[in-house]
């Protein structure tokens, strides 16, 4: 069974292009996040959402709309794509969003801007 | 600034050494350090969560220590394998906020 599963694994797409990325947790958790890893393995958080409200909301362009439909889903559209957002997008969940919480990381989706 | 270090450059060992991993911080104050380990093409995976009030914390081969003094993480695998081959990232939380920021990792390599 999968724990934090995101979907598309790869997605590769011009600039300009409206897309999303879907993620989905089956742990129960209370809290999720999405996290930008640069190609210099940096990973940096972006959002994060404790029983669907925003907690964290870091200083990331307004072309990136998280939306959490349900507590066991986060998904991430960005607008109007640019080759800076080239990255690997992590989700995240932890069962609350203290910080002794462990947090268990998706696949990855792998976005290539041309 | 706040900044956190790990080895920049990758880590070579041999088969059956201890490998040390460090990380080091600057202009934070973190309750809680953790550990991750992440393969080529897969989300990290958590390994060990270390508080500021335990100076050591053990889980099989593993072993962290965290000195709030000297800013400082030392992550270490003893008898380590080719399996261990990978790349750890430390974590800690940025204090008075639900996040954490990560390191940029040391990539390990266990040779055999």
């Amino acid at each position: 069974d999968t724990a934090v599963s995101q979907t598309p694994k790869y997605l590769v797409t011009q600039m300009g292009n409206d897309k999303s990325i879907k993620c989905e947790q089956n742990l129960g958790h209370d809290t999720m996040y999405w996290y930008k890893q640069d190609s210099k393995k940096f990973l940096k958080i972006m959002f994060s959402y404790n029983n669907k409200e925003l907690i964290i909301n870091e200083t990331v362009p307004n072309r990136f709309s998280p939306k959490s439909p349900d507590k066991a889903h986060l998904n991430l559209h960005i607008n109007s794509l640019e080759l800076g957002d080239s990255a690997v997008y992590f989700c995240a969940s932890s069962q609350d969003a203290g910080v002794a919480d462990t947090q268990y990381f998706g696949p990855g989706t792998r976005l290539t801007v041309l | 600034s706040q900044k956190i270090e790990q080895n920049s450059e990758a880590l070579n060992i041999q088969e059956g050494k201890t490998a040390t991993l460090t990380c080091n911080y600057t202009n934070y104050s973190p309750a809680y350090l953790q550990w991750y380990r992440q393969d080529p093409g897969r989300g990290p995976v958590f390994l060990l969560l270390i508080r500021e009030n335990e100076k050591e914390k053990r889980k099989e081969r593993l072993k962290v220590t965290f000195d709030t003094t000297l800013k400082q993480s030392l992550f270490h695998i003893t008898a380590s394998q080719p399996a261990d081959s990978a790349t750890y990232l430390c974590a800690l939380d940025a204090s008075g906020t639900y996040k954490y920021i990560f390191g940029t990792g040391t990539r390990l390599k266990v040779l055999a």
